[in-house]
């Protein structure tokens, strides 16, 4: 079983449409969770830190089940300017042990 | 602000040629870091330094070396390369530990193709 799993898509929506990713990790133990977005051939960047209690920024909301071992990331009216693959990624330990998912890929179409 | 600038942006390399990947961050941060991102695979640690001085091995350090060469730079050379090192390479710091207080800056990325 991979470490960090996510769903590769493409999620194709409308423009306006709410999305929803999921992710799951393997190692009960992790300490912090994020999502970064990537475009295409660009480097990642970090979207939002993903808090026990949940969390939004705009018209993202990360949400943490820990007792399922996964993360989400909703996306509310979708814009063009979401197209992107969004990468899931967990600390699985104390340190620099960070574990990227391969990435789910986002389409937003007008 | 540069951020964390990479060179080059592509290279292509025979097999068993050497070349070294170059990382500069100019935000004072204490880590820094080399991935490589494979198609459905997700990003993978092949060294990492955290601090001026100390480097350590991540995920897949086999073919690889990294010098942190002062605050700032963090090389990567390969000494004799592999077509299975084809991928595109990522530099990244942290002002700390990645992951814990304190997220992942990126460089642009290099494309490596060995043939």
């Amino acid at each position: 079983r991979k470490e960090v799993e996510q769903d590769p898509g493409p999620f194709n929506v409308p423009e306006g449409a709410t999305v929803a990713f999921n992710c799951t990790y393997s190692n009960s133990a992790s300490q912090s969770f994020f999502w970064y977005r990537q475009d295409c051939r660009k480097e990642p960047k970090l979207l939002m830190s993903v808090y026990s209690s949940g969390n939004e920024d705009g018209r993202f909301t990360a949400q943490l089940n820990r007792a399922s071992q996964y993360i989400s990331l909703l996306i509310r009216d979708s814009k063009l300017s979401d197209s992107a693959t969004y990468l899931c990624v967990v600390n699985m330990e104390y340190g620099n042990k960070l574990v990227f998912g391969a990435g789910t890929i986002l389409r937003v179409k007008s | 602000n540069a951020g964390v600038t990479q060179t080059p942006k592509f290279q292509v390399l025979k097999t068993g040629q050497s070349m070294t990947l170059q990382c500069a961050q100019d935000m004072n941060h204490n880590s820094m870091y080399w991935y490589r991102q494979d198609p459905g695979m997700g990003l993978r640690l092949i060294y990492y330094s955290a601090s001026e001085g100390t480097t350590d091995k991540g995920e897949v350090p086999n073919g690889y070396n990294v010098s942190r060469l002062n605050k700032r730079e963090f090389s990567l050379r390969l000494e004799s390369a592999a077509p299975s090192q084809t991928s595109v390479y990522f530099c990244a710091s942290s002002r700390d530990r990645a992951g814990l207080t304190s997220p992942l800056h990126f460089g642009n990325g290099t494309r490596l193709t060995v043939t």
